[in-house]
């Protein structure tokens, strides 16, 4: 069964930093890319950034870019978003995504991040 | 960027009734590969988003089949047969054809 675990949300203030993971598991993590996807409250979907299998390819959204970073350790079977100079539009909860056809196949249970002082 | 439009963005059903939602993409999402990177989601009430419909046409695993999606180049539709209560929820549709990946702004489906 694929499970995807996210950790490392909370409170934070502006201008700070966050580094998020995700802990895979019940599938190939080393053969599927994967995606962060972010929903502030009461709105919709956002894509943040998305990794190849072997880390080589990154792609992430404009308003991230410079300030956030996604990245993986297949052997550790886990993925991760550091996330820099945290502004109040950054509130939200983050899924970690397994992708298959260009597809998000599973989704984690999210964790939220807010950036408040 | 590729822009996505979903119609309606709020949607009555009745149990036992067919609904339909279309989603309209701002260019072709057709790749030269012949894929269409299309796929369509529910966001049931406080739950995460499960994926429903893959490769515009393609039904996830599990997905019960009165599900079904259809469309081609900028139009999609999602089709659901007959609507049950569960089915309630935000349904969106995503495009992975270019970066960045968008998604369309939601349906929401409630029963009337």
């Amino acid at each position: 069964e694929v499970e995807l675990v996210e950790s490392g949300g909370g409170l934070v203030q502006p201008g700070g930093s966050l580094r998020l993971s995700c802990a895979a598991s019940g599938f190939a993590f080393s053969k599927n890319w994967m995606t962060w996807v972010r929903q502030a409250p009461g709105k919709g979907l956002e894509w943040v950034a998305s990794i190849k299998e072997d880390g080589s390819e990154k792609l992430h959204v404009d308003s991230v870019k410079d300030r956030f970073t996604i990245s993986r350790d297949n052997a550790k079977n886990s993925l991760y978003l550091q996330m820099n100079s945290l502004r109040g539009e950054d509130t939200a909860v983050y899924y970690c995504v397994k992708s298959q056809y260009r597809a998000c196949d599973y989704w984690g249970q999210g964790t939220l991040v807010t950036v408040s002082s | 960027d590729i822009v996505m439009t979903q119609s309606p963005l709020s949607l009555p059903v009745t149990p036992g009734e067919p609904a339909s939602i279309s989603c309209r993409s701002s260019q072709s999402l057709l790749h030269s590969n012949g894929y269409t990177y299309l796929s369509w989601y529910l966001q049931k009430p406080g739950q995460s988003p499960q994926l429903l419909i893959y490769l515009s046409s393609n039904r996830a695993s599990g997905v019960p089949d009165r599900f079904s999606g259809s469309g081609s180049g900028t139009d999609f539709t999602l089709k659901v047969s007959r609507v049950e209560a569960e089915d309630v929820g935000v349904y969106y549709c995503m495009q992975a054809l270019q970066s960045p990946i968008t998604f369309g702004p939601g349906t929401k489906v409630d029963i009337k």
